[in-house]
């Protein structure tokens, strides 16, 4: 089935740390990509996306995505953590021939500790 | 600066009860779309629409939900006979035109409900 799959359910990581959160669809042809962030009690923000041109993506808060087309995936990724990213992060994609609506990843949460 | 609007934010209803929840988009968007979370999973597609029309609702399960989007007040999902399997999250989601090139989704934060 066509899916959008997400690594990791919990990832616990300590301020100043890298992360690397991963995301994977399963979808042909063209497709526009998105990492959403829900921080806690808020709606999703939208921290980047991926439409066409320069794969490599940067988005708010300092973090970037990186689309690779022949792994089907588009992680996300941010060089320096901080307490304040604690939060759950949402890939999505929208295949182009797949009508009007997102599909989306399982989510990751992420739990930064002081 | 308005975004999405959701409400209620959380929702208690007992099995066999209605429940409705409303959206109301951000300023000058006319597309609206509903998703549910269910615990531990992401976000499922239920229904897109537009003002007046409903515009696909292939996620939306065949018996007891419904969806409107009237000419004038807010987008409404409709959950007739609810049961515990209703508990879900519920986001609304607008956007000003169709989600082609690249355009993204502005999302209202949520009705939580509960059905005990």
């Amino acid at each position: 089935a066509q899916s959008v799959s997400q690594h990791n359910h919990h990832v616990i990581l300590s301020e100043a740390a890298s992360l690397e959160l991963g995301c994977n669809y399963s979808y042909g042809g063209t497709v526009n990509l998105f990492w959403y962030v829900q921080y806690p009690g808020q709606h999703l923000q939208l921290l980047l996306k991926y439409f066409s041109g320069d794969p490599l993506v940067k988005g708010i808060k300092g973090f970037e995505a990186e689309f690779i087309k022949s792994k089907f995936s588009f992680n996300l990724r941010k060089p320096s953590v901080q307490w304040s990213d604690t939060a759950e992060y949402f890939c999505a994609v929208k295949p182009d021939n797949y009508g009007q609506n997102f599909v989306f990843g399982p989510g990751t949460r992420l739990s930064v500790l002081p | 600066n308005a975004g999405v609007m959701q409400n209620p934010r959380h929702l208690v209803r007992r099995r066999g009860q209605e429940a409705r929840l409303r959206c109301s988009p951000m300023k000058g968007h006319s597309h609206v779309y509903w998703y549910r979370q269910l615990p531990e999973e992401g976000l499922k597609f239920m229904v897109y629409l537009q003002k007046e029309n409903i515009i696909d609702e292939s996620g939306m399960p065949k018996e007891r939900f419904s969806a409107e989007f009237p000419k004038e007040g807010p987008s409404i999902l409709r959950i007739q006979q609810v049961v515990r399997g209703d508990s879900a999250a519920y986001f609304c989601a607008s956007s000003p035109l169709p989600l082609d090139q690249g355009r993204e989704l502005f999302f209202g934060e949520g009705s939580r409900l509960t059905v005990l």
